[in-house]
């Protein structure tokens, strides 16, 4: 059964500091792997989607990669601002089309 | 497109009413999952269809909880009788094809059984 798991749970930094959430899970045989933003009270919004043949996905200051072999995953934010708070939710896709969600890490970017 | 549409936003209900939740997944979406979401637990898939055939349902609770999809445009999720541990966030969420594609989620249905 697929596991995943999200380091740090939450994390607090000051405006303008690079940051990397981390992603990992049990079983590499995986279809894709899709972040998510989650803020409070609100659904989820899908920021990066990596196919399992790629290495890395990047939208303007996300970037995510996927090291299948050793089932991890990075979200990198450049630059952070007060509007990143919110929650990373790491999903991982394997067999029979189902999302595994990690615990998420909670952000707080502060002015 | 408006994207994964649910309804109600919120509802309120008490101990024992029955509850339906509503979704319409993205035209063109063959694939639709159903996904609850509680502090303790975070997110769980508790049902998903693919071509309005339910695939897997091994995450639904109990009995008490049941879904449909009539077609290709609507579903429902179904609890009755309802209970307080059923108090959670139900998210539904639909993809284009098996596998290689992403999921778009709803803005979720915020259930309180009191």
């Amino acid at each position: 059964k697929q596991e995943v798991t999200q380091i740090p749970a939450a994390l607090s930094v000051p405006e303008g500091e690079n940051l990397v959430l981390n992603c990992s899970f049990t079983d590499s045989a995986i279809y894709n792997l899709q972040w998510f933003r989650q803020d409070p009270g609100k659904g989820l919004t899908s920021l990066l989607l990596i196919q399992s043949s790629q290495r890395e996905q990047t939208s303007g200051r996300l970037n995510a990669s996927l090291d299948k072999s050793s089932g991890r995953s990075t979200l990198y934010i450049a630059a952070s601002q007060p509007g990143d708070s919110a929650t990373y939710l790491c999903a991982v896709n394997n067999a029979g089309n189902m999302l595994t969600f990690g615990g998420g890490t909670r952000l707080m970017v502060k002015p | 497109d408006a994207g994964v549409i649910q309804s109600p936003r919120h509802e309120v209900t008490e101990m024992g009413q029955e509850v339906t939740l509503r979704c319409k997944p993205i035209s063109g979406h063959n694939s639709l999952f159903w996904y609850r979401q509680t502090m303790m637990r975070g997110l769980e898939l508790l049902i998903y269809f693919n071509n309005n055939v339910p695939i897997d349902d091994s995450g639904m609770p109990e009995d008490r909880f049941s879904a449909k999809m009539p077609n290709a445009s609507f579903s429902t999720l179904k609890i009755q009788p309802s209970e307080p541990r059923d108090s959670a966030v139900y998210f539904c969420a639909s993809s284009e094809q098996l596998s290689n594609y992403g999921y778009t989620f709803g803005s979720g249905t915020r259930l309180t059984v009191v």
